[in-house]
């Protein structure tokens, strides 16, 4: 079973298109993640959520918000795309509560917009 | 605020030799760092992580990492490179929020 699971792979759309990156968590863990990596490899934390607190980093632009519907998943949308959008995704997860907790990833989306 | 300096974005060795992949942390209070590595086109998987039990850390793969506060580094080794080591390795230090803050990368090329 893969702990950390996201769909689609592979997403190409257009500017100006609205789309939605989905993930999932087996592992039973209280909190997620979103991470963008740019075309040179470098990671950058989006959000991280658990049931309790949201909290963004303040250089992701309004356009992307995180969604979860429970606590195993935690669905990125993007509003407006645009051609910086452009990158490979990766969701986490982490159990908090314990103090040297591991964040494991999924396999990423890479992004593509025309 | 925690940060992390990967020296050298790109390091070759020959299969057999010595793998040495340097990382710099800066962080206000003692740090949780992770080593992860990203193998062509797939997600990131943790080798070792540093949680300030013993300062050096052995991993998976034959990799370890050794944590020193006084040169604030935690550097990854390796004895012998095998092919199948070639890959992007990250280095990270948690911050506050639980969040990851990444270096870099080093891209690992090994030469047969």
């Amino acid at each position: 079973d893969t702990a950390v699971s996201q769909t689609p792979k592979y997403l190409v759309t257009q500017m100006g298109n609205d789309k939605s990156i989905k993930c999932e968590q087996n592992l039973g863990h209280d909190t997620m993640y979103w991470y963008k990596q740019d075309s040179k490899k470098f990671l950058k934390i989006m959000f991280s959520y658990n049931n309790k607190e949201l909290i963004i980093n303040e250089t992701v632009p309004n356009r992307f918000s995180p969604k979860s519907p429970d606590k195993a998943h935690l669905n990125l949308h993007i509003n407006s795309l645009e051609l910086g959008d452009s990158a490979v995704y990766f969701c986490a997860s982490s159990q908090v509560s314990r103090a040297t907790d591991t964040q494991y990833f999924g396999p990423g989306t890479r992004l593509t917009v025309l | 605020a925690q940060s992390v300096t990967q020296l050298g974005s790109h390091v070759s060795v020959s299969e057999g030799a010595l793998v040495l992949l340097r990382c710099n942390y800066s962080s206000s209070v003692p740090p949780y760092l992770f080593w992860y590595v990203q193998y062509p086109n797939q997600g990131l998987q943790l080798l070792l992580k540093y949680t300030s039990a013993a300062t050096l850390v052995k991993g998976i793969n034959g990799f370890e990492a050794e944590f020193k506060k006084s040169e604030t580094s935690f550097h990854l080794t390796k004895p012998s490179a095998h092919m199948s080591d070639a890959a992007e390795y990250f280095c990270a230090v948690r911050n506050a929020g639980n969040m990851l803050t990444f270096g870099g990368g080093t891209r690992l090329m090994v030469k047969p």
